[in-house]
């Protein structure tokens, strides 16, 4: 069975404080993502990577910046977080190796809270 | 720009009410459509992936159509086990592949 796992579920930090949240993905996918999620706003890009060391800018990545050392694995990081920052991450993962609209898979979320 | 729509924002049923969910979409050439059910503090399950119009795909109380402008996400006979929010997303054949999500329909079925 595909898997996406978030390391963290739950977190609170403290403003000011570095955040590393980590993504590890066990299907070989080449494509990795992270979103954030509020209510009333859905899903929202912040970084996405179609291989190992590249990254691209998604729609909001002021105050995050990802990491990707290794194919299966996927770092987003805040480097000083603040209160906006408070919400629900989720990391994704994707392949394109057969030509077809593939799935995408996402993990469980990391829920961050800055106090 | 690929557009995606969900309507309605939100809905409530009986248990039994049949009903349908919609995603509208605006894409230069689709190469894909998906559906995912989201539960409450979980990330999102994949449930379909549509890729052409007149396509119909079906899990259980669940069946999704396709049309070229539009998705549609029918429940038949919900049950309070359905109740979660549904997410449509479309995947464009050119340029980007990047998906682009709907902001989602959340449903609730009462016993």
């Amino acid at each position: 069975d595909v898997k996406v796992t978030q390391s963290s579920r739950y977190l609170v930090k403290r403003t000011g404080e570095k955040v590393f949240l980590e993504c590890v993905q066990d299907m070989d996918h080449e494509n990795m993502f992270w979103y954030r999620q509020d209510p009333g706003l859905g899903l929202r890009l912040i970084y996405f990577s179609y291989d190992v060391k590249m990254k691209e800018k998604g729609d909001i990545p002021e105050g995050y910046s990802v990491s990707r050392e290794k194919k299966e694995r996927f770092s987003l990081i805040l480097e000083s977080a603040s209160t906006n920052q408070t919400s629900m991450y989720l990391c994704a993962s994707i392949t394109f190796r057969d030509g077809s609209g593939n799935t995408i898979y996402f993990g469980e979320g990391s829920w961050l809270t800055v106090v | 720009e690929d557009q995606v729509t969900q309507s309605p924002e939100a809905l409530r049923l009986q248990e039994g009410e049949s009903s349908s969910l919609n995603c509208s979409y605006t894409v230069s050439g689709l190469r894909g459509l998906f559906w995912y059910r989201q539960d409450p503090g979980k990330g999102p399950e994949f449930l379909f992936t549509l890729y052409s119009a007149g396509e119909e795909k079906e899990k259980e109380r669940l069946k999704a159509t396709l049309t070229k402008k539009e998705s549609f996400l029918h429940i038949t006979a919900p049950k309070p086990e359905d109740s979660a929010t549904y997410l449509c997303a479309v995947q464009a054949s050119g340029g980007s592949y990047i998906p682009t999500f709907g902001r989602g329909t959340s449903l609730i079925v009462h016993p």
